[in-house]
């Protein structure tokens, strides 16, 4: 039973564009939630989190979305870049309760030049 | 180095072979983790120290699977019998302990493959 699902194995999108990646999970025990990503042949990199206190956090291109009711988050790249281009997963935790971070399938973004 | 390293990279057993796997973390950070991941999936926990001990062992998948953290700083994961249903990624990732604690860091994982 997947916890957290990343239901789109991939996504294309052209240089200067908006990318979203998805992601939903069914534990309500969640309360703290990563987007990581990772290059062939190296470890997954952290990107930005959010704790369910908030419903919204921004870095720089990126923007990560909380929708607590519908157990929902998503991660905005603007303008994307063809650096962007890896796999992106998400991950769900609990800050007091269990350490260990429960990850998705992981969705291939590709930035196209 | 500042970050996560772990060795050796790539490693090739046969079926039956014990085999053993080293993590460095980042220095100052007291919880340890390791992870699993399959060809095309995500990585899936293992198991969680913090500082030499071992507070989470629910995801080691038998008890071929053992870890150990004796002076709470370089971890050791050891796989006794490997089986190729072991053949997989193993990553390790570190975290400090102030707030937020979940941010953990990754080295680049060991390739393991079991012919």
């Amino acid at each position: 039973d997947q916890q957290v699902k990343q239901n789109s194995p991939s996504l294309s999108v052209q240089e200067g564009r908006i990318s979203i990646l998805n992601c939903d999970y069914t534990n309500s025990m969640f309360d703290y939630f990563l987007w990581y990503k990772k290059y062939p042949a190296e470890g997954p990199t952290f990107l930005i989190s959010i704790s369910s206190i908030k419903d919204k956090n921004e870095d720089g291109r990126f923007t990560v979305f909380l929708n607590k009711s519908a157990k929902h988050l998503s991660l905005h790249i603007v303008p994307s870049q063809p650096g962007d281009s890896a796999v992106y997963f998400c991950a769900a935790s609990e800050q007091t309760g269990r350490r260990a971070l429960t990850f998705g399938s992981g969705t291939r973004l590709q930035v196209q030049p | 180095g500042a970050g996560v390293s772990q060795s050796p990279r790539y490693k090739v057993a046969k079926r039956g072979q014990d085999v053993a796997l080293r993590c460095d973390p980042i220095s100052g950070h007291v919880s340890l983790f390791w992870y699993q991941q399959a060809l095309g999936q995500g990585p899936e926990f293992l198991t969680y120290f913090q500082n030499e001990a071992q507070l989470d062992k629910s995801g080691l998948p038998s008890d071929r699977f053992f870890a150990e953290r004796p002076e709470g700083s370089v971890s050791t994961l050891k796989i006794q019998r490997t089986q190729q249903e072991d053949s997989a990624v193993y990553l390790c990732a570190s975290s400090r302990e102030s707030l937020p604690y979940n941010e953990q860091f990754f080295g680049p994982g060991t390739r393991l493959t079991v012919l």
